[in-house]
């Protein structure tokens, strides 16, 4: 069961800004351990797409952009394009799970 | 250019050892915290545990008595062992490499190995 709480879909069209929230709590993102985000296209492993709440891996491209605030953290994707529909994942730590690894339950992002 | 490669069985009856390992090959093998991750359709993905080069591990709580995680430096390889597998482990494993630089994020991932556990 993920500690991390993700809208289960969202949806725009191309061009349009999209919005996915990660609400975790005191013993995770609100302990001040960083977010993570990952992209997931079908039948891949996960990709890193944002680390240490607002940084972008080398080859990911600007339109990705991350931001946390209090218990809860945002990936954005401005300027919506056809291959951005996929799978995200936040990801943070827990204290209460004795540091362990923790994932959202993810979102599917549907380009209309 | 750092390549993270998984093998291992992928079909146990119930009660079996599932037993998987992961290469890293062109990148340092230390500094870095290596880690099982696996996603099932209904739980999506849950954190295994984590090695790191000195030898150090942390294993998530729910499956703590049936994980090791193990390495061998020598060839860059760590391993996952999770004994008395049930249905419920059924699920596509991923290692990948947990960079301290990036706040612990992965940042390489294998490409995943299907494990189906059967009655």
């Amino acid at each position: 069961q993920s500690v991390l709480t993700q809208p289960p879909s969202v949806s725009g069209t191309p061009g349009q800004r999209v919005t996915i929230s990660c609400t975790g709590s005191s013993s995770n993102i609100g302990a001040g351990f960083a977010v993570h985000w990952y992209q997931q296209l079908p039948g891949t492993a996960p990709r890193l797409l944002i680390y240490g709440n607002s940084n972008r891996p080398s080859g990911v491209p600007d339109r990705f952009s991350g931001s946390k605030s209090g218990t809860s953290a945002s990936l954005a994707i401005t300027g919506l394009q056809p291959e951005d529909e996929a799978d995200y994942y936040c990801q943070s730590y827990d204290t209460n799970l004795s540091g362990s690894g923790v994932f959202g339950t993810g979102t599917k992002v549907t380009v209309l | 250019q750092v390549q993270v490669q998984q093998w291992g069985a992928g079909l146990l009856k119930a009660s079996e050892t599932l037993s998987l390992t992961c290469g890293v090959y062109g990148g340092s093998f230390s500094g870095y915290y290596w880690s099982w991750i696996r996603q099932t359709p209904g739980k999506g993905l849950e954190w295994i545990g984590e090695i790191d080069y000195g030898g150090s591990t942390n294993n998530n709580p729910s499956l703590k008595s049936r994980v090791t995680i193990s390495r061998d430096t020598s060839r860059n390889q760590f391993s996952l062992k999770l004994n008395s597998v049930t249905a419920a482990d059924t699920a596509v494993y991923y290692c990948a490499r947990g960079s301290v630089e990036k706040g612990w994020a992965f940042d390489y991932w294998g490409q995943g190995t299907l494990v189906t556990v059967s009655s």
